[in-house]
């Protein structure tokens, strides 16, 4: 079966610190790497996206993808309490989008 | 209205009842999806409709019976229910199903089966 898997957390980091989410995944033709941010009580919004081995970065946000250590990370600097939420990692196999969810990472920036 | 948007967002519900959640996407998307979120445990991918048809259906037990009426509508009609079925139920919306592409979600459903 078909497995992504998160620390649960909660992680918690001072504000200003970096913060980094980690996931790896079961299924090694995997494709597509996502995280998703889940504020509690909301639903998951996309953040990042990354589809070849390396760094990716967007702003704040810094994706890494090891495709031969099948492992996805994410990196998050000069965290602010507004990051607290719950790092959803996801993982396409290709075909329909039939995204995997890791059980996510709690995230806790503390003032 | 925009993005995408469930009715209802709480739902209470007996064993033996029979009701059913909804969903609309205003994006012009051509997928649409059901997740069940429980506690403490990974999104599990229910059904995926592409253009109205039905394209995956993951093992779900039949008193969860999808309805994809056109693009924009999704419906999941639930009857005799159990209480370990009480769980977030987000539906999601994408350009296309086919690949990799963002998944749009909506602010789900709240059910609690008694």
């Amino acid at each position: 079966q078909k497995e992504v898997e998160q620390n649960s957390g909660p992680l918690s980091v001072p504000e200003g610190a970096i913060a980094s989410l980690n996931c790896t995944y079961s299924d090694r033709v995997s494709q597509s790497f996502f995280w998703y941010r889940q504020y509690s009580g909301k639903s998951p919004e996309l953040i990042m996206s990354i589809y070849s081995n390396g760094d990716k970065e967007d702003g704040r946000f810094t994706a890494q993808l090891n495709k031969a250590s099948q492992y996805v990370s994410l990196l998050i600097r000069d965290s602010q309490p507004s990051d607290s939420a719950t790092y959803l990692c996801a993982v396409s196999s290709g075909g329909y989008n039939k995204l995997i969810f890791g059980a996510g990472t709690r995230l806790a920036v503390h003032p | 209205e925009t993005g995408v948007t469930q009715t209802p967002r709480h739902l209470v519900m007996g064993m033996t009842n029979k009701k059913s959640l909804k969903c609309e996407q205003h994006l012009g998307h051509n997928a649409m999806y059901w997740y069940k979120q429980s506690a403490k445990k990974p999104l599990e991918l229910m059904f995926v409709y592409s253009l109205e048809e039905r394209v995956e259906n993951n093992s779900v037990p039949s008193r969860f019976s999808p309805e994809c009426p056109n693009s924009s509508h999704l419906f999941l009609h639930l009857h005799t229910l159990q209480p370990e079925d009480s769980a977030l139920y987000l539906c999601a919306s994408s350009q296309e199903a086919s690949g990799p592409g963002e998944l749009f979600f909506g602010e789900g459903s709240r059910l609690t089966v008694l």
